[in-house]
This record gives C-alpha cells, sequence and structure tokens, in this order.
C-alpha cells in the first residue's frame, strides 16, 4: 500500500512566523502535490513537484514556497504565515499518470 | 471559474438501493478523471477512474460513467451501505499536473 506521511496532523502557529510542513512518500513516486481544503471550496492545488529539485506554481501559490531535495520528501513552506491560510493541507503523490494518493493532512491554525 | 462542478452538496439514499454522483466540467482538455472518497479528519481515498477513450469503468460496487460530449461523468454505488457515508470528491486532469477537484458531495446512506 501507498503511505504518505505529513509530519503533523494539527498545528498552531501565529502569524509572521515561517511555518514547515512535512510531506513523505514510500513509494518511489516522481510527482508530489501539495493542496489545502476550504469549506465549500473543496481541494484547490498549491504547487507541484515533477522531480527532485523541480516545482512548478498550482491554482494559488501566493505566500507559499516548496522544497525538493529528495524524491520522497516534499515540504510546503508559509513564508510568512497570515491568518488566510489557515487551512487543511493535503500532501499527494504519484506514479507519472497514476491517481494521486494522498496523506491524511495538518490541520493548521494561524492565530 | 470552475472547472470541475459537483452541484449536489449532500444526497441522501436508503440504504441498499443505489446512489448516484454526478459532476460536469468545462476543460475539454481534461483527459483523465477520477473520484475519491473521503471521512473527516482523513486524506481523500481514491476509489475510481476513467480515462477519455473510455465511457464506463467498474470495479466491484462501484461503476464510473463517462459522457464526453456532455462533459459528464458520474459515479453509481450500489447496493449503497452505511460505511459510504462520507464527503465524495470528483477530479479531472491532463498529463501528468495536479488534478482539479469539484467541492464535494456528501453522501449520507440512511438506515
Amino acid at each position: 500500500d501507498v503511505k504518505v506521511t505529513q509530519s503533523s496532523r494539527y498545528l498552531v502557529k501565529r502569524t509572521g512566523e515561517k511555518v514547515f510542513l512535512e510531506c513523505v512518500q514510500d513509494m518511489d513516486h516522481e510527482n508530489m502535490f501539495w493542496y489545502r481544503q476550504d469549506p465549500g471550496l473543496g481541494l484547490r492545488l498549491i504547487y507541484f513537484s515533477y522531480d527532485v529539485k523541480m516545482k512548478e506554481k498550482g491554482d494559488i501559490p501566493e505566500g507559499y514556497s516548496v522544497s525538493r531535495e529528495k524524491k520522497e520528501r516534499f515540504s510546503l513552506i508559509l513564508e510568512s504565515a497570515s491568518t488566510n491560510q489557515t487551512s487543511m493541507y493535503l500532501c499527494a503523490s504519484s506514479f507519472a499518470l497514476g491517481p494521486q494518493h494522498f496523506g491524511d493532512g495538518t490541520r493548521l491554525s494561524i492565530l | 471559474d470552475q472547472q470541475v462542478k459537483q452541484n449536489s452538496p449532500s444526497l441522501s439514499v436508503q440504504e441498499g438501493r443505489i446512489s448516484i454522483l454526478n459532476c460536469d466540467y468545462t476543460n475539454s482538455m481534461f483527459d483523465y478523471f477520477l473520484w475519491y472518497k473521503k471521512y473527516p479528519a482523513e486524506g481523500p481515498t481514491f476509489l475510481i477512474s476513467i480515462s477519455s477513450i473510455k465511457d464506463k469503468n467498474e470495479d466491484g460496487r462501484f461503476t464510473v460513467f463517462l459522457n464526453k460530449s456532455a462533459k459528464h461523468l458520474s459515479l453509481h454505488i450500489v447496493p449503497s451501505q452505511p460505511g459510504d457515508s462520507a464527503v465524495y470528491f470528483c477530479a479531472a486532469g491532463g498529463g501528468a499536473d495536479g488534478l482539479t477537484f469539484g467541492k464535494g458531495t456528501h453522501l449520507i446512506i440512511q438506515p
């Protein structure tokens, strides 16, 4: 079974802090993704990566950056956290054209 | 501009009956469609997919139908079971980019 692990289930941070969300997958997938889920808005793509050191902007990249130094690990960075970034963050991975497999999410609260 | 629409926020079905969840899309470049199921406090779980070269795909109790001319797909669950109560997301993609998700339909299976 594919395992996508997100480092924290719940996280509380303050506005202006730099926040790191970590994601690790164990299936040697090339592609990794970060989404956020908000009530009434579904899942929205923030960033994705096809390979190590590669990244592509999704639909809502503003205020975020990513890092992929190793194939199995994809980090989402909130450069200066703001209250409108309070959300559920979901990481996913996939082979080139296969279905995406998701972690259990990180519920992030910015106070 | 919503490219993937699930027009029913919720659906209630009696146990043992058929559940039909609908999804419409506008982007004719989409060539791969998926359904995910999500329980509270968990990440989405991949259920079933269909590529644009097919009009039907079946997996046990789950069948996905694709009508390309109408840009419409549907997920049929038969028979519906209590464990099927969850939020269902329709997703669409082209190539290896991130997916575009609908806002979800909350399916409630009543005893």
